[in-house]
């Protein structure tokens, strides 16, 4: 069975520090991978999407970045945190093809103070 | 662009009855899926009925079921005999079909949180 992990389940950083984020899943081969946040009480943004190792989409312009180095691995980085950058984040991943439901793991809950 | 909106920010139902959550979007698209998730306390997003909307016939899981009319873009969630775990955040999204496949790309509305009281 395939199952979706991200680390840490909480983060506290001070404003200005650097930020990496991991997701790995396991279980599948080539999956689509997805990066969300969500602010408190909102729902949730589509912050960047990988369809294949090295291959990431932005949706919305930001202090964040994203890589896949390898086909199950999704990161999410940042160089220096704003406060605004607190939230928390979602990863999730869905197979290639039609009417692919997508997995979540169990979150971030990223700090920045 | 497409957009979801949930106008219903908090509902309360009594255990064992039935509550009903709207939603309604915008899109220029005709093929697309939509889906409401459910949020517990835990914050582990969990997918609780999706619709296919080339499909007529209203999704239904146990005790779970949306009314989906597309002319009217509206895409509501039933629960039935409502449970204490039932107790979550709901959200309802959508996805847009990119030809052959999809990206995943989902368009969430910003939620429902639902309260069943015993």
């Amino acid at each position: 069975s395939q199952t979706i992990h991200q680390w840490p389940a909480t983060l506290v950083q001070p404003v200005g520090s650097p930020l990496s984020l991991e997701c790995t899943v396991e279980g599948t081969s080539n999956p689509n991978l997805y990066w969300y946040r969500q602010a408190a009480g909102r729902g949730l943004q589509l912050l960047f999407y990988s369809v294949g190792i090295g291959q990431i989409s932005s949706e919305v312009p930001q202090n964040l970045s994203a890589s896949r180095p390898q086909d199950r691995q999704f990161i999410l980085s940042s160089k220096k945190l704003l406060l605004s950058d607190s939230g928390f984040y979602l990863c999730a991943w869905s197979r290639t093809g039609p009417n692919e439901k997508l997995f979540f793991g169990s979150g971030t809950q990223l700090s920045v103070l | 662009a497409q957009t979801v909106t949930q106008s219903q920010p908090e509902m309360s139902v009594q255990e064992a009855e039935t509550v009903t959550l709207s939603c309604t979007y915008d899109t220029s698209e005709n093929n697309y899926y939509l889906f409401w998730y459910k949020q517990p306390p835990s914050r582990q997003m969990i997918l609780v009925i999706r619709q296919e909307a080339y499909k007529q016939q209203n999704a239904t899981e146990n005790r779970f079921s949306v009314n989906f009319q597309k002319a009217a873009k509206s895409f509501s969630l039933k629960i039935s005999d409502s449970q204490l775990g039932d107790t979550a955040m709901y959200f309802c999204a959508f996805m847009k079909l990119h030809g052959s496949g999809n990206t995943g790309k989902l368009i969430f509305g910003q939620g429902t949180t639902l309260q069943v009281k015993p």
